[in-house]
């Protein structure tokens, strides 16, 4: 089976750095996704590692440690509108997203 | 910008009756899948559908399950016979290709089904 685990709540203040964790047992990882979503809206995509390392979106950036089966979302210059849902997920080998359990993240003044 | 568009967004059934939901993914995508997610819950995965047939599907989409393009353009989500487990938000979602590469799904906003 394929889980992969993360934080149920994180909180932070506007303008710092937040950083939201993901473990994984998996068979056949392919790589890490991370997806913003919310209040229950449409998933938007925020990135992939296919790789180990970091990868940078503007505030946003993304690493993978396939040794460890970890990943986290880094999220810098945190702002209001930041407060969502953010899942990992891992894409499989086939055509399937399996998705993390979900860290809501409360970003406060 | 092109988007995933859903109908309806809100659905309120009961128990054991059909429930069709609708879909149209951006056009030049190749890829179509449904997930759902019941409130407070993560999102799950319930069907992939490439050149008119499902590629895969989870054990949730069992046989009271069905997907369809009827059209060029739509792609729907049939429910036989709904129960109460069934609510759920259902999001469809679409990409240029396969999942096995950078995992970049657009999803739709959602259609709230209510099982009474």
């Amino acid at each position: 089976g394929q889980s992969l685990e993360q934080p149920s709540e994180v909180t932070a203040v506007e303008g710092a750095i937040v950083q939201i964790n993901c473990t994984y047992q998996t068979s056949g990882f392919y790589g890490l996704s991370w997806y913003q979503q919310h209040d229950g809206g449409a998933p938007t995509f925020l990135s992939y590692n296919a790789l180990d390392g970091l990868e940078e979106t503007g505030r946003f950036s993304s690493f993978l440690s396939r040794s460890d089966s970890y990943g986290y979302l880094l999220l810098q210059e945190l702002q209001m509108k930041d407060s969502a849902s953010y899942f990992c997920a891992d894409p499989g080998g086939g055509n399937k997203l399996t998705f993390g359990t979900g860290t809501q993240l409360k970003v406060e003044l | 910008e092109p988007e995933v568009t859903q109908t309806p967004s809100h659905q309120v059934t009961q128990m054991g009756q059909e429930v069709i939901l609708r879909c149209v993914p951006i056009s030049n995508h190749l890829y179509f899948y449904w997930y759902r997610q019941i409130l407070g819950q993560k999102v799950e995965f319930l069907v992939s559908f490439y050149n008119n047939e499902i590629s895969e599907k989870s054990e949730i989409f069992d046989d009271q399950f069905s997907v369809e393009r009827p059209d060029g353009s739509n792609f729907t989500l049939k429910i036989r016979s709904t129960k109460l487990e069934d609510s759920a938000m259902y999001f469809c979602a679409s990409s240029v290709r396969g999942q096995g590469f950078p995992g970049e799904l657009f999803f739709g906003e959602g259609s709230r089904l209510t099982v009474l």
